[in-house]
């Protein structure tokens, strides 16, 4: 059974400060998401990769396919990044009709 | 751009009452979704339609019924609420048969209570 792992789970920076958030998964994988869910509830979808590095902003999102592990680093934080980060990966067999398995989010609170 | 419009945004049951959940996409996605989320645990998929007059049961199906009435519209009904199906509920879509290739975009979610 695919298992997403995400860290830490719950993360307190300063504003400026460089965050880092984790995701290990257990399969072999074809695609990886990072979504962003506001306080308010709403989710965003930041980032869908299968390989290599994206950036968008101040956001960047890199994976290691052979180490079975996703990065999102957020540069320069700021109190709006304050979101529950969330981490889904498509295996390459099996897993949901929606073919992803989700990981249980990372709770970021950056303070001014 | 209004993207994915699902309504109510809260609603009170009481056990055994019924409802149903509104989700309308105007992107010409094929693909779209319902999930619940509850504390401590990740999303999880109730439903799946990969296309008009299709669809497919996910993780946790028990207590709800979907109908995709057109491309743009799918709705999740629970048919006599309980207690355990107090949660959030999200719907979502994506352009592609699975979220492959493919960004989901969800609605801003419903939070329901079912006392």
């Amino acid at each position: 059974k695919n298992e997403v792992e995400q860290s830490p789970q719950n993360l307190t920076a300063q504003e400026g400060e460089f965050i880092t958030i984790n995701c290990s998964y257990s399969v072999g994988i074809s695609a990886l998401h990072w979504l962003q869910q506001h306080p308010g509830g709403g989710i965003v979808s930041l980032f869908m990769l299968s390989s290599g590095k994206k950036k968008h902003g101040r956001l960047i999102a890199t994976i290691n396919i052979q180490e079975k592990h996703s990065s999102l680093h957020i540069t320069a934080s700021h109190p709006r990044d304050s979101a529950v980060y969330i981490c889904a990966v498509r295996p390459l067999s099996g897993g949901g009709a929606d073919g992803l398995t989700f990981g249980k989010g990372t709770h970021l609170i950056i303070q001014p | 751009n209004a993207g994915v419009t699902q309504t109510p945004k809260f609603q009170v049951l009481k056990t055994g009452q019924s409802m149903t959940l509104q989700c309308a996409q105007d992107m010409n996605h094929n693909s779209m979704y319902w999930y619940r989320q509850d504390p401590g645990m990740g999303l999880r998929l109730i439903y799946y339609s990969a296309s008009e007059g299709t669809t497919d049961k996910g993780e946790v199906p028990n207590g709800y019924n979907v109908s995709r009435l057109n491309k743009r519209e799918f709705s999740l009904r629970l048919e006599s609420a309980a207690p355990s199906q107090t949660s959030v509920y999200f719907c979502a879509s994506s352009g592609a048969l699975s979220a492959y290739n493919s960004p989901l975009h969800f609605g801003n979610g419903t939070r329901l209570t079912v006392t």
